[in-house]
């Protein structure tokens, strides 16, 4: 599995829009992105996942360079409920790796 | 409708006991998964279960063994518990699509404390 790196922290205001950043460099032609989230004490919720194109659904937006080298998560309209830690996940065979996430605030 | 179901949510008990966590997916999914996160909220994968078979594990202590009575269900058996195994496990299933980690359903976690 590639490695990813991912701000340890962010902010968002209510009602706005999160962008959240996820550094892939070593991702491979066949390893898909993907983007879960934890809020606090439940089990990990899937929430996006990639290859080439941007993505989109109920959820959030998924924005993949050309280079595929760094991908962005988008919420486009952050609420209290998105407060969570969200994981890039550069996916290899059979398994999921997860590093420390980015830990999303959304505040008032 | 609970996809992805655990039992017990809390678990506390004594150092050196033995111990079982079950797990269960009403999704129809061939493959199932054993996370733990432990106190630093790390998430790692223990175990991965397709149809019945072992496919992964990651280097777990042979105390843990994972069973699988058949594919919607798959249980974690912990013999002689050690305080290091106090953590939040996690039981998750996906569908299959030639090989590749799929969209992965996770349970609600089970918070084992060994004293």
């Amino acid at each position: 599995d590639a490695k990813t790196t991912q701000p340890t922290s962010m902010d968002c205001a209510e009602g706005r829009a999160a962008n959240l950043p996820c550094n892939h460099s070593t991702i491979s032609g066949n390893e898909y992105v993907y983007w879960y989230r934890q809020i606090h004490s439940q089990g990990p919720q899937y929430i996006i996942h990639g290859l080439k194109n941007n993505e989109t659904n109920e959820m959030a937006s998924l924005i993949i360079t050309e280079d595929r080298k760094s991908s962005t998560l988008i919420l486009p309209h952050a609420t209290l409920r998105d407060t969570a830690v969200y994981y890039c996940i550069a996916d290899g065979f059979q398994k999921l790796v997860f590093g420390t996430g980015t830990r999303l605030l959304v505040s008032p | 409708d609970t996809a992805v179901s655990q039992t017990p949510k809390y678990l506390v008990t004594q150092m050196g006991n033995d111990k079982s966590i079950k797990c269960e997916q009403n999704l129809g999914h061939d493959t199932m998964y054993w996370y733990k996160q432990d106190s630093k909220k790390f998430l790692k994968i223990m175990f991965s279960y397709n149809n019945k078979e072992l496919i992964i594990n990651e280097t777990v202590p042979n105390r843990f063994s994972p069973k699988s009575p058949d594919k919607a269900h798959l249980n974690l058996h912990i013999n002689s518990l050690e305080l290091g195994d106090s953590a939040v496990y996690f039981c998750a299933s996906s569908g299959r699509d030639r090989g590749r980690a799929d969209t992965q359903y996770f349970g609600p976690g089970t918070r084992l404390t060994v004293l």
